[in-house]
């Protein structure tokens, strides 16, 4: 299957700061890429959607300004974190797609954990 | 979005079938069913989908109910590294996002 890569797997930060995490697909492009956040045991939850060149789509909840997405090609999605504080430490997930049908699979990052001190 | 209900956890020996199911009461005409499954701290992976017919793929099997309002994920012989989370997901347009409920965590014991 494809191959979908995040970085960095892991990152510890202090509160206040801003920390960027990126989504590549390695071999194929992803028309949509979808970034996921998971605190500990519970489920993914969608954060938000962004397709390549066009803003993204935040779910209800996710503020817009705290949470920037740029999808500036179709391999690479970006997440940057804005003053970040200790609630923001989770585990972040982003995810590609290519072809619009409902049978095509989603290719899942290995995820990134973020510590916020 | 059709909801899914699964169960909250299933436990099996290692070596044993495992089969996993899943209500989709309120599936409609053209969902899709998908499984994902999340390995302890890594992103989830794509396991099998289907849309009438039982499939099969190496990983596992999909039973699909006749009326479509439940399926079963069969792993035919469950190893220790098919201890996750397992995802069963109704998916319309894959433009869209996957709703994760809160799954199925299976437990292997050796």
């Amino acid at each position: 299957g494809a191959v979908v890569s995040q970085h960095p797997s892991r990152v510890i930060c202090k509160s206040g700061t801003s920390v960027k995490i990126e989504c590549r697909s390695l071999d194929f492009q992803a028309t949509t890429m979808f970034w996921y956040r998971q605190f500990p045991k519970q489920s993914l939850m969608l954060m938000a959607t962004s397709n390549e060149g066009s803003k993204a789509t935040y779910e209800q909840g996710v503020e817009k300004d705290k949470f920037l997405i740029n999808h500036a090609s179709l391999t690479l999605s970006t997440l940057t974190v804005t003053s970040a504080h200790p609630e923001d430490s989770s585990f972040y997930i982003c995810s590609a797609a290519s072809g619009g049908a409902a049978y095509n699979e989603q290719f899942f990052g290995p995820g990134t954990r973020l510590t916020v001190l | 979005d059709a909801k899914t209900t699964q169960p909250n956890s299933m436990e099996s020996n290692e070596e044993e079938p495992v089969h996993l199911p899943c209500n989709h009461s309120t599936i409609s005409g053209t969902d899709y069913i998908h499984w994902y499954r999340q390995l302890p701290s890594q992103g989830p992976e794509y396991v099998i989908h289907g849309l009438t017919s039982n499939v099969n793929n190496r990983m596992a099997s999909l039973a699909i109910a006749e009326d479509r309002k439940s399926s079963t994920l069969i792993l035919h012989r469950a190893t220790l590294r098919d201890a996750a989370v397992y995802y069963c997901i109704l998916r319309v347009n894959s433009g869209y996002a996957l709703n994760f409920g809160k799954g199925t965590s299976l437990l292997v014991t050796p």
